[in-house]
């Protein structure tokens, strides 16, 4: 089974401030790569993904992700957040051999403070 | 209207009391997923169906039975609740192939005294 490390549970920053989310997953031939938001008492949706091609993936919202395989890392960043973006982010990883099965990270809360 | 709707969104239930939660998808996707999460412990995944005959257990199956009625739905089922079981419940959908994006319910709130 894959296993998916966010590196931060929390998050604060304020508004206008860069931000950074971490995660790391476990190494396998290929993988495809995602990133969830979940804001306050909603479900969650997809911000951005990566699934081949081009290591700089662009989501909604304003933000990226890089994929690096060789430290096996899918960084979510913003140069500028703002207080609308503070929700819980998720990490997802999904084995390229394996139908159907993704793996959750266990969430990183962001808080943008005025 | 929303593509992948739950019922109820909020529910309480006593100790060994049967429950189902219920999900409907109007995406036309096959596969159907079923997720609690609790507080730091992320989405874990419960049971999921890649279409009507087929279903499968995730990595935390044990006090829940699942079925897939038809393509558009797929219930979750507490035979007998216990307090652990109190979490966030989602339903996920999603297409066919090795990229799929999965799609998620409003979530149902369940606390079990």
């Amino acid at each position: 089974a894959q296993s998916v490390t966010q590196l931060d549970s929390q998050v604060p920053v304020f508004e206008e401030a860069p931000v950074e989310l971490r995660c790391n997953y476990s190494s396998s031939v290929s993988v495809y790569l995602f990133w969830y938001v979940q804001y306050p008492n909603q479900g969650l949706q997809l911000l951005l993904k990566y699934l081949s091609g081009s290591t700089l993936v662009k989501g909604i919202n304003g933000f990226e992700a890089e994929f690096n395989k060789s430290q096996t890392s899918f960084h979510l960043r913003k140069p500028s957040v703002h207080i609308s973006d503070t929700a819980e982010y998720f990490c997802a990883v999904k084995r390229g051999s394996t139908l159907g099965r993704l793996y959750f990270g266990r969430g990183t809360q962001l808080t943008v403070w005025p | 209207d929303a593509d992948v709707t739950q019922t109820p969104r909020n529910r309480i239930t006593k100790t060994g009391k049967r429950i189902m939660l219920e999900c409907s998808q109007t995406k036309g996707h096959d596969r159907m997923y079923w997720y609690r999460q609790d507080p730091g412990l992320g989405l874990r995944l419960i049971y999921y169906s890649f279409d009507v005959k087929d279903i499968n257990k995730g990595e935390i199956s044990d006090g829940y039975s699942v079925s897939r009625q038809a393509q558009a739905k797929f219930s979750l089922s507490l035979e007998s609740a216990i307090p652990n079981q109190t979490a966030l419940y989602f339903c996920a959908t999603s297409d066919s192939g090795m990229q799929e994006t999965q799609y998620f319910g409003p979530g149902t709130r369940l606390l079990v005294l």
